[in-house]
C-alpha cells in the first residue's frame, strides 16, 4: 500500500513569489492533515479536512496561505505570497477510520526555502 | 489539551534498552498518550498509544503510571536506526475533533 504521497520535496523561491504544495493521502483515508514544521521544533497543525470539507484552519494564516481539497481526496496548499519567514518543512498526514484510528501517516515533507 | 514535558536529549547505548520518560502531570480522564518518533528528513511515524494499561507492540512497549500523570516508551533493543526525535503526545480520544499536538521531544542517539 502506498504511503502519503508529497510533491515537491524541495522548491527554493524568491520572496514574495507563490508556491503551492501538493499532498496524495492514503487511499480511503478520509482526514488530511497539514501541518508546518520549523527548524528544531515540532510539527504545528495548519488545516485538518473531513473529505472535502475543512473543518479546522484556525492556524493557517489565511492572509497569505490557502488550501484545497476538492474532491476529498488529494489536497493543495499554497502560499501566495511567500515571506522569508515562510521557509520550513510542511507535513501532510492522512488518518483513516475503524480501528485504530489515532494513528496519523505522515508524508516525507516538501521542504520550502524562501531566499 | 494536556501538555508533556520531555527530556530534550538522551544518549543510548546499541544493544540496550532506551528508556524514554515523559510527563503529564494534567492528563485528563479521556485522553490518551500516543508517541510519534521522526527520523531524520523523514515526516513523523507513529510508534505505540495506550490509556492507562501497558501497551506493547513490535516497535516498542508504553508503560503508564497508575496516576496516568508519567509514562515511558521503552525501545527494548536499541539499534543505530533508532535515532531519532521521539514525541509523547496527549490527545482527547473523540478522534472526531482531536488534533495531536507535537512538542519539541526528546532527541534520541543511539551509540554504537
Amino acid at each position: 500500500e502506498a504511503g502519503v504521497v508529497q510533491s515537491p520535496r524541495y522548491k527554493i523561491i524568491e520572496k514574495k513569489q507563490p508556491v503551492a504544495f501538493w499532498c496524495n493521502p492514503i487511499s480511503g483515508h478520509n482526514t488530511l492533515y497539514w501541518y508546518l514544521q520549523n527548524l528544531g521544533q515540532g510539527p504545528e497543525l495548519l488545516i485538518r479536512y473531513e473529505n472535502e470539507e475543512a473543518v479546522d484552519d484556525s492556524q493557517l494564516p489565511k492572509d497569505r496561505f490557502s488550501a484545497e481539497r476538492l474532491k476529498g481526496v488529494d489536497s493543495t496548499l499554497k502560499i501566495q505570497p511567500a515571506e522569508l519567514g515562510d521557509s520550513a518543512v510542511y507535513l501532510c498526514a492522512s488518518r483513516g477510520t475503524g480501528p485504530n484510528t489515532g494513528e496519523l501517516f505522515f508524508g516525507e515533507g516538501s521542504r520550502l526555502t524562501v531566499l | 489539551d494536556a501538555k508533556t514535558t520531555q527530556p530534550p536529549s538522551m544518549d543510548c547505548a546499541e544493544g540496550r534498552a532506551a528508556n524514554l520518560p515523559c510527563n503529564h502531570s494534567t492528563i485528563s480522564g479521556n485522553e490518551y498518550v500516543y508517541w510519534y518518533r521522526q527520523i531524520h528528513s523523514q515526516g513523523p511515524q507513529y510508534i505505540i498509544h495506550g490509556l492507562k494499561n501497558n501497551e506493547t507492540n513490535e516497535m516498542a512497549s508504553l508503560i503508564i503510571t497508575e496516576d496516568r500523570k508519567s509514562s515511558t516508551l521503552i525501545l527494548p533493543h536499541a539499534t543505530l536506526r533508532d535515532t531519532a526525535v521521539y514525541y509523547c503526545i496527549v490527545s482527547p480520544s473523540n478522534f472526531g475533533n482531536e488534533k495531536l499536538t507535537f512538542g519539541t521531544g526528546t532527541r534520541l542517539t543511539i551509540i554504537p
